[in-house]
């Protein structure tokens, strides 16, 4: 039991590169969501999803795109990268919104 | 604006001591309250959850306590071991339905030999 896998787990981009960040959980979970930790601060979240097919707007959302095509799966894209970026990304999902959240290991990204 | 605020920002123990650690919220309303351990390079991995009408909960050494009225939580460690070195982050939920959780910036607790 995988629980919840992001893909990458690094990476290094140009200013101006765009990338799609991976998220997979196999607990059948509807809920998932993705955050961004920054040294000093609380993980703030992103975007997140109630089910498939459904999408929303988190604390900041602003230069990141999402997707839940399948259930199992939360894609986070960047369309045009910036240092501001840099950050730890973390995707989670949980059985309702006020359950216990499983996250996975994460994905650090260095925005140059 | 709903804030979770922790204490100390970090602290260094001898292995087989105890520690405390504090958590005070303004979250409101409340739902529960959430402890999670981070260790370097890993995601949060949950340790305890309670809501508004527990007081105490327990993890193995992990023991958290909940005060609703002044809106504090601390998470107790006993017996410290070398592999709870790890950052200890209290999160808030404000109620049924709400997605945003309230996290807190953790705490970094480095237990040693």
């Amino acid at each position: 039991n995988a629980g919840v896998t992001q893909t990458p787990k690094f990476r290094v981009l140009k200013t101006g590169q765009s990338m799609t960040l991976l998220c997979a959980q196999d607990m059948n979970h509807e809920y998932m969501y993705w955050y961004r930790q920054d040294p000093g601060m609380g993980l703030r979240l992103i975007h997140y999803s109630v089910g498939e097919g459904t999408t929303a707007k988190g604390e900041v959302p602003d230069g990141y795109n999402v997707s839940r095509l399948k259930k199992q799966n939360f894609l986070l894209g960047l369309e045009s990268a910036a240092p501001s970026q840099t950050s730890v990304y973390f995707c989670a999902s949980s059985v309702r919104p006020n359950t216990e959240a499983f996250f996975g290991q994460g994905t650090r990204l260095t925005v140059v | 604006k709903n804030q979770v605020e922790q204490s100390p920002q970090s602290l260094i123990i001898l292995e087989g001591k105890n520690c405390t650690l504090q958590c005070n919220y303004t979250v409101s309303p409340f739902s529960n309250l959430r402890w999670y351990k981070q260790d370097t390079g890993r995601g949060p991995v949950s340790l305890t959850i309670m809501t508004f009408s527990e007081n105490t909960k327990s993890n193995g050494r992990y023991t958290a306590t909940l005060d609703a009225d002044t809106k504090q939580s601390s998470l107790h460690i006993t017996a410290s071991q070398l592999s709870d070195s790890a950052s200890y982050i209290c999160v808030v939920s404000a109620g049924l339905g709400d997605y945003k959780l309230s996290f807190g910036a953790g705490t970094t607790v480095t237990v040693r030999a």
